[in-house]
């Protein structure tokens, strides 16, 4: 699976907009976008995924640039709770969903 | 919320004990996995099951032994545990054609 680029750390205030970004510029056509979040002392908890289109859920926005060379994860109004590891994450559409590769993230800190 | 559970979620033990981590899911998923996470860095795949009776090693060698005797149970022994084993240990487990993944808690290690 193709890897990603994303910051090492974001800052945010509560309340407000966070777009987190990543890059992946070797993504092949049948990659899928994962996001995951790590919580301090617990295990990674799924956000979203897509493929090519934007997507939605309670929990966040995924928005998928054009050309699909990078994508930015969108919480609409950050909590402390939302203070956490994010993770970028390609799956190839043949690959099992366990070996996705998890890498360092970015650590999103949430200012009251 | 995710029903994929972890025990113990933290177990400090002397060098040359054995030990046995506990991963229980009732989601009737057929693919369990075991992460092996130290702090502030990537998670690394180290044992999987596709099913019952069937166990492999992942992408990072490890000391430590599986068994799937159940579907919802996948625990993970360490025979003799050393200082080196001191780590996170994470379970998680999927559904064939589901885009996520769910994990436990995590058990943390501490061997002295």
């Amino acid at each position: 699976d193709a890897k990603t680029t994303q910051p090492n750390s974001m800052e945010s205030n509560e309340e407000e907009p966070v777009h987190l970004p990543c890059n992946h510029s070797t993504i092949s056509g049948t990659d899928y976008i994962h996001w995951y979040r790590q919580l301090p002392s617990q295990g990674p908890e799924y956000v979203i995924h897509g493929l090519t289109s934007n997507v939605n859920n309670r929990m966040a926005s995924l928005a998928i640039a054009e050309d699909r060379k990078s994508s930015t994860l969108i919480l609409h109004r950050a909590t402390l709770r939302d203070a956490a590891v994010y993770y970028c994450i390609l799956r190839s559409r043949g690959s099992t969903l366990g070996r996705l590769y998890f890498g360092r993230g970015t650590q999103l800190t949430v200012w009251p | 919320e995710a029903d994929i559970y972890q025990t113990p979620r933290y177990l400090v033990i002397g060098t040359g004990k054995k030990i046995t981590l506990e991963c229980s899911q009732t989601m009737g998923h057929d693919k369990m996995y075991w992460y092996q996470q130290d702090p502030g860095m990537e998670l690394h795949l180290i044992h999987y099951s596709y099913g019952v009776n069937s166990t492999e090693k992942g992408d990072l060698s490890s000391e430590s032994t599986v068994s799937r005797i159940r579907t919802e149970h996948f625990p993970l022994t360490l025979e003799s545990a050393r200082p080196s084993h001191t780590s996170q240990y994470l379970c998680a487990s999927s559904e064939l054609n589901t885009g996520e993944l769910f994990f436990g808690e995590g058990s943390r290690l501490t061997v002295l």
